[in-house]
């Protein structure tokens, strides 16, 4: 059974920095593509960024509002990939979900519940 | 960016009613085009993949159709699990996008 269990999310400040991570079991990581998708409160699902499989080059593609700001890394030795979120604002205020699928060109095949993430002073 | 619509934004059903929701790309995506289920507290679930590929383990009440830009999720008889919200995405190109989702209620 593919489980993605997100953990690191709580209560920043304004500009400062956070790291999540999620954790995978249950298939192939490092077959796959890992991205990362957010939902705001009381709003939609917006895409965040994703980082291919090393066979597809490890390389990564994000969303104008965080690029620069946001960075997806992966480590296929432990089944785990992370978002390390620098230069936090409040617009950044969203439930962060890991998700696994697909390899050059990622697909929200399974996700994690999620884990909250909130910007305020 | 390609945009994605969705309607109604919101409905009212009953358990055994057919439902169909609507979702449209501002411009062509093929049939690039997914479905999510969303409940509270709990993972998104995806349903239809590739516009009318039904993930495995996805009861088959669920259906999808459609290609370009106009695309339909249809679930053939609601039942009590189905009251969620549903969003269709777009995966032709980045940004990826989600449409604004579709919250199917107990009537």
């Amino acid at each position: 059974e593919v489980q993605l269990v997100e953990s690191g999310g709580g209560l920043v400040q304004p500009g400062r920095s956070l790291r999540l991570s999620c954790t995978a079991s249950g298939f192939t990581f490092g077959d796959y593509a890992m991205s990362w998708v957010r939902q705001a409160p009381g709003k939609g699902l917006e895409w965040v960024g994703f980082i291919r499989s090393k066979a597809y080059g490890g390389t990564t593609e994000y969303a104008a509002s965080v690029k620069g700001r946001f960075t997806i890394s992966r480590d296929d030795s432990k089944s785990i990939a992370y978002l390390q979120m620098n230069s936090l604002k409040t617009d950044d205020t969203a439930v962060y979900y890991c998700t696994s699928g697909g390899q050059l060109w990622p697909s929200f095949d399974y996700w994690g519940q999620g884990t909250l993430v909130t910007v305020s002073s | 960016d390609i945009q994605m619509t969705q309607s109604p934004s919101s409905l009212s059903a009953s358990v055994g009613d057919r439902v169909t929701i609507t979702c449209r790309a501002s411009q062509s995506i093929s049939s690039y085009l997914s479905w999510y289920q969303l409940k509270p507290g709990k993972a998104p679930k995806l349903l239809i993949y590739a516009a009318s590929s039904l993930q495995s383990g996805v009861p088959s009440r669920f259906s999808g159709s459609g290609s370009g830009t106009d695309f339909t999720l249809t679930i053939s008889s609601l039942q009590p699990e189905d009251f969620a919200t549903y969003y269709c995405q777009q995966s032709y190109s980045t940004p990826l996008t989600f449409g604004p989702g579709t919250k199917v209620d107990i009537k």
